[in-house]
């Protein structure tokens, strides 16, 4: 089975400064991985994905993620953090395929808390 | 348009209430999905509809069961549930097998389910 991992369950940043959060995967074959943000009491929102090509994937609001094969890493990144960036964040990975629909397994989640 | 819409936003219930939850989408996807998420937690799937076939099911007590009249709309209803069955039930939708393992999954906000 795929795997993602989230190191932090949480993260503090100052607001505009740059923003880290990491994830780390375990797969087998190629790596289908996925970013979603999560604010209170609603659902999840798709930030990027990577699938091929390029290892830095750019996302909505100002979001981009580095694929790294070597360290088997998918790190979201953003140049300045807002306060209204704060939130839950998942990575993801494509852990199979059924029928017309495909199964995500998620990382842990990591809280995100931009402070002014 | 990437709107997947879920009806009732908040719902309480006793244990020997019948219910429904409703989610539905109209951006022509034929895979949608049933997650139930605790605080803080990553989301868990619970089914998976393909094709309005249901194609996974996570081994989920028969007190929740599924149904997906139409490609549009997918209900979840629910009988005799447990305290521990309050959670947020989100649903999400994807394409289909159109480039089937790189397909976004899009949620909806969730209903947030009490069980009294």
């Amino acid at each position: 089975a795929q795997s993602v991992a989230q190191p932090e369950d949480q993260v503090n940043v100052a607001e505009g400064n740059p923003l880290t959060v990491k994830c780390t995967y375990s797969v087998s074959g190629n790596p289908y991985l996925f970013w979603y943000v999560q604010y209170p009491n609603r659902g999840l929102q798709f930030l990027l994905k990577y699938i091929t090509g390029d290892n830095l994937v750019k996302g909505s609001y100002g979001f981009e993620a580095e694929f790294n094969k070597s360290q088997t890493s998918f790190h979201l990144k953003k140049p300045s953090a807002l306060v209204s960036d704060s939130a839950l964040y998942f990575c993801a990975v494509r852990d199979g395929v059924t029928g017309g629909g495909n199964k995500l397994t998620f990382g842990t989640g990591t809280q995100l808390k931009v402070e002014l | 348009d990437t709107e997947v819409t879920q009806t009732p936003k908040h719902l309480v219930m006793g244990m020997t209430n019948k219910k429904s939850l409703k989610c539905e989408q109209h951006m022509g996807h034929r895979a949608m999905y049933w997650y139930k998420q605790k605080a803080k937690k990553p989301p868990e799937l619970m089914f998976v509809y393909s094709y309005e076939k249901l194609s996974i099911n996570e081994s989920v007590p028969s007190r929740f069961s599924p149904e997906c009249p139409n490609s549009s709309l997918l209900n979840l209803h629910l009988h005799a549930l447990q305290p521990e069955d309050s959670a947020l039930y989100l649903c999400a939708s994807s394409q289909g097998w159109v480039g089937v393992a790189k397909n976004i999954q899009y949620f909806g906000a969730g209903t947030r389910l009490s069980v009294l």
